[in-house]
């Protein structure tokens, strides 16, 4: 299994600014997730983290607007840069390990 | 394309009744399949997962899916439901990219 945590746990930001999220493993792993979850919604894939060379991204979702790091094999961080309040949501980070994903809590954004 | 779809956007029921939550997905081959549940506040926890084989599966907390081919279906079941079981309950599908496709959630509310 993974144990996962992240930070901020929610943060309230001011439109046009940019958060970084930090998504901690306690093992290492090859495979890291963002994922966003709007209001209401269903979880939507962000991004691939790869350790070692970019993230790989899906349609809809550009390095400009969420960069992402992966610096090693148990941390990866997420910034939502120049902010909107339609980028108001649930970040998650998410892990494979042993054929399974696991999650983190979660980090609940709110832009003003 | 892979898809998830969950039927139910909000079930609710009696505590000690039993549940059936409903997941179709659609894939071309034999999919990976998974139920998570989220509880406010909280990551998602994963409740049990088919990979292949018995196409009853297990899981914590009492519950169980059954993978019917014939109907692209992967229902989760419990006989008996606690007010602890309301929560937010996701059907995800993995296909050959090992990237999780989830379903809109089912909010199941439970009443004493």
């Amino acid at each position: 299994s993974a144990v996962i945590s992240q930070k901020p746990s929610r943060d309230i930001c001011q439109r046009g600014t940019s958060l970084t999220i930090q998504c901690q493993v306690d093992s290492q792993v090859t495979m890291m997730f963002w994922y966003r979850q709007q209001p209401g919604q269903s979880l939507t894939l962000i991004a691939t983290a790869n350790q070692g060379s970019e993230a790989t991204y899906e349609s809809g979702f550009v390095i400009d607007k969420f960069p992402i790091s992966r610096p090693n094999l148990t941390f990866s961080t997420l910034t939502v840069s120049n902010m909107s309040p339609e980028d108001s949501s649930i970040y998650l980070c998410s892990v494979e390990s042993d054929g399974e994903q696991f999650f983190g809590p979660g980090t609940r954004l709110t832009v003003l | 394309a892979q898809s998830v779809t969950q039927p139910d956007i909000h079930i609710t029921v009696s505590e000690g009744a039993s549940l059936e939550l409903r997941c179709n997905y659609s894939y071309g081959a034999t999919p990976y399949l998974f139920w998570y549940v989220q509880s406010p506040g909280q990551g998602l926890q994963l409740l049990l997962k088919y990979f292949s084989g018995d196409t009853l599966v297990q899981g914590i907390k009492g519950f169980e899916a059954e993978f019917k081919r014939s109907q692209s279906s992967f229902n989760l079941r419990k006989p008996s439901v606690h007010w602890s079981d309301a929560a937010e309950y996701f059907c995800a599908v993995e296909g050959n990219t090992d990237k999780l496709i989830f379903g809109t959630g089912t909010r199941l509310q439970v009443f004493p």
